[in-house]
């Protein structure tokens, strides 16, 4: 089992609100990134990083912000959220190095549900 | 023309059937792929590698085609616990290693 862990797994929460999700990881991977997914569509990269201080945006436009203070802590934040933020968050890891060993491990998902 | 492209189904095969996914990429300098597998509302999990040579995990095959540059996988004596989602990745070369997710293949495995 990978350990990659995000809290919480599900959030309901008002139109205004800050919310920020959480993401860790304890296999030292330098790599993460952010993903989201609606039901039934694909996954949609929007932030990742390659180590402590770096972050870059996705393929989709986001309007989260992330921070990469720590190796093993990424947390994804809104600053307001919408309800056309809902939908499944998904956190992943990879390690350093390249080939057919550097796969990404996938943190269980927060379902975010904005009234 | 996406990066990463698999044709979405579903595939609906019985139970006990031979049924193959592929997946092109139109990156030639694409340096490693994989197959993830994703139940519904569940995250991805890694299904297999796959190997320059071709390589096979029990009634799952994978091969590798740099030449037409596309990837396959090959599921023997489909059980209906195979119904998932099949995830097709690659990864670019260079110093970040682009990581790209094809849209998926659903696979419903029926008795």
């Amino acid at each position: 089992e990978a350990d990659i862990y995000q809290t919480p797994r599900y959030l309901v929460i008002g139109t205004g609100k800050k919310i920020t999700l959480e993401c860790s990881q304890t296999m030292g991977h330098d790599k993460m990134y952010w993903y989201q997914q609606d039901p039934g569509m694909e996954l949609h990269l929007i932030h990742y990083s390659y180590g402590v201080n770096s972050t870059e945006k996705g393929d989709l436009s986001s309007e989260s912000t992330v921070s990469r203070i720590r190796t093993e802590h990424f947390p994804l934040t809104l600053e307001s959220a919408r309800p056309s933020h809902t939908s499944q968050y998904l956190c992943a890891s990879s390690g350093t190095g390249t080939g057919p060993y550097n796969e990404q491990f996938f943190g269980p998902g927060t379902r975010l549900t904005v009234l | 023309r996406k990066e990463v492209e698999q044709d979405p189904g579903p595939f609906n095969v019985p139970e006990g059937a031979t049924v193959a996914f592929n997946c092109t990429y139109s990156n030639s300098a694409s340096q490693s792929f994989f197959w993830y597998r994703q139940d519904c509302r569940k995250e991805p999990k890694l299904l297999m590698s796959v190997y320059s040579s071709g390589n096979e995990d029990g009634r799952f095959t994978a091969q590798l085609n740099r030449a037409s540059q596309y990837i396959s996988l090959l599921i023997r004596d489909s059980k209906l616990s195979d119904s998932a989602t099949y995830l097709c990745v690659v990864n670019e070369a260079g110093g970040y290693q682009k990581v790209t997710f094809g849209t998926g293949t659903k696979l419903q495995v029926i008795p």
